[in-house]
């Protein structure tokens, strides 16, 4: 069962342009929310990250919005750069007792120049 | 500071053969270790996590197994490798304290496994 679903699977954004990825969560226990991100052939790596109590958090171009109501967050990446172009995995932690990361399925995120 | 280091990169193996990839990790100690596959379209998949030395949690029943013989190093094997074991598989780490909860994790640059 899938706990974290994320959409889209793929996007394509001009040089400039906002890049927006969400993810809607399950389980009211989670309370840990990164984002990592993936080069190709490489290993993820954490980009940002947020927790419920506060609902953006942003770090130079990223942010991250989450609307625990709706069990949503999304990542918003501004002024998109070919650099960008990435995989973006976002995923979900309960921090008690025995917990590991559920992580969605990824965006293919092409920035064209 | 922390490095990971995961080998080989790639590794094209026939069917029915058997597999040993081997992950190590440097200036930490007493890591929770975890290995991961990674399939087209299918995002990351967690196999096995190990919060210390001996002690091994499988996530998915399959043709695989890992152990972890030493502190920061964490082995994943096959004895007869299927077609179906192909793809990306990535070691990673985060900070132990003797439970597999973390917020952080550091992965591996991968090995990409071709079975054929």
């Amino acid at each position: 069962q899938q706990q974290v679903k994320q959409s889209p699977q793929s996007l394509i954004v001009q040089k400039g342009g906002i890049s927006i990825i969400n993810c809607a969560y399950e389980n009211t226990a989670f309370d840990y929310f990164p984002w990592y991100q993936q080069f190709p052939g490489k290993g993820p790596a954490l980009l940002i990250a947020i927790r419920p109590d506060v609902s953006e958090k942003k770090e130079g171009r990223f942010t991250i919005s989450f609307n625990k109501s709706a069990k949503q967050f999304s990542l918003h990446i501004m002024d998109s750069q070919p650099g960008d172009s990435a995989t973006y995995f976002c995923a979900a932690l309960m921090n008690s007792g025995y917990s590991t990361l559920t992580f969605g399925k990824g965006t293919m995120l092409l920035v064209s120049p | 500071s922390q490095t990971i280091h995961q080998w080989p990169a790639t590794l094209v193996q026939p069917v029915g053969s058997p597999l040993s990839l081997e992950c190590t990790v440097e200036g930490t100690s007493n890591p929770n270790l975890y290995w991961y596959r990674q399939a087209a379209g299918r995002g990351l998949q967690l196999l096995f996590y190990s919060v210390g030395i001996g002690q091994i949690s499988s996530e998915v029943p399959q043709n695989l197994s890992a152990s972890r013989p030493q502190d920061r190093q964490f082995i994943l094997s096959s004895k007869k490798l299927l077609l179906s074991d192909s793809g990306f598989y990535l070691c990673a780490w985060s900070t132990g304290q003797g439970t597999p909860t973390n917020e952080k994790l550091f992965f591996g640059s991968g090995t990409q496994l071709s079975v054929l």
